[in-house]
């Protein structure tokens, strides 16, 4: 079963408007990932937020961890129509190797220009 | 710097073939892991290996197998194929050992597989 869950499913704003996707997992993690994927295509590491970090920047993501509640959310700002993916978290908690990540099923994005 | 690779593309097979798909992980580094994604799906892992050894493996059953070279590229082998095999295969690749889990992974485009 997968740790972690995306909500909401879909999402569809227009040009410009900010757009929240949240992540919940289940036990305890090392870190946290978000990635983005175009068409099934590969993903792209979008941060990776470490568990004892509560908030992480990058370009126009923010991305937030609250470890009491097992839960994180990626704040994309002035979103456009290129932010159109499929974006997913996913979480690591083994203590030496990256990689072994469970990831939740995805949050849909569309951005309509 | 190289990023990761996979091959092939693509891949129809019919249910009971054996396939092997084939990544290269980027430069520098000693660890593969294999992703399956089912469409609508997020990827789920399958095993890791790291230094040519197996570590770490996923629900998975053993007619998924794999292999790690000297050079860190890796095959992911899948015998008796079924219906439900078909799905993209990810591969990441990530700089392992030590105190090193804050090491992000990076993921080559995939293998579409479809089993008819």
């Amino acid at each position: 079963s997968q740790q972690g869950e995306e909500d909401p499913q879909a999402l569809s704003i227009q040009e410009g408007e900010n757009a929240t996707m949240n992540c919940s997992y289940k036990t305890s993690i090392n870190n946290l990932q978000w990635y983005r994927q175009n068409s099934g295509r590969g993903l792209v590491h979008l941060i990776l937020i470490r568990s004892n970090e509560r908030e992480k920047h990058s370009g126009r993501l923010r991305v937030t961890l609250d470890t009491s509640k097992k839960s994180s959310s990626l704040l994309i700002t002035a979103s456009r129509a290129a932010d159109t993916a499929s974006y997913f978290c996913a979480t690591d908690s083994d203590d030496t190797n990256a990689g072994k990540s469970t990831f939740g099923d995805g949050t849909t994005l569309t951005v309509k220009p | 710097e190289t990023g990761v690779t996979q091959s092939p593309t693509h891949l129809i097979k019919t249910r009971g073939q054996q396939v092997t798909l084939r990544c290269s992980s980027q430069s520098g580094h000693n660890t593969v892991s294999w992703y399956q994604q089912a469409l609508g799906q997020g990827p789920q892992f399958i095993f890791q290996y790291y230094r040519e050894e197996e570590n770490g493996r996923g629900n998975f059953p053993p007619r998924f197998s794999g292999l790690q070279f000297p050079n860190y590229s890796s095959e992911l082998n899948v015998n008796a194929l079924e219906l439900d095999d078909s799905a993209l295969y990810l591969c990441a690749s990530s700089l392992g050992g030590g105190r090193v889990s804050y090491n992000e992974q990076f993921f080559g485009p995939g293998t579409r597989l479809t089993v008819l």
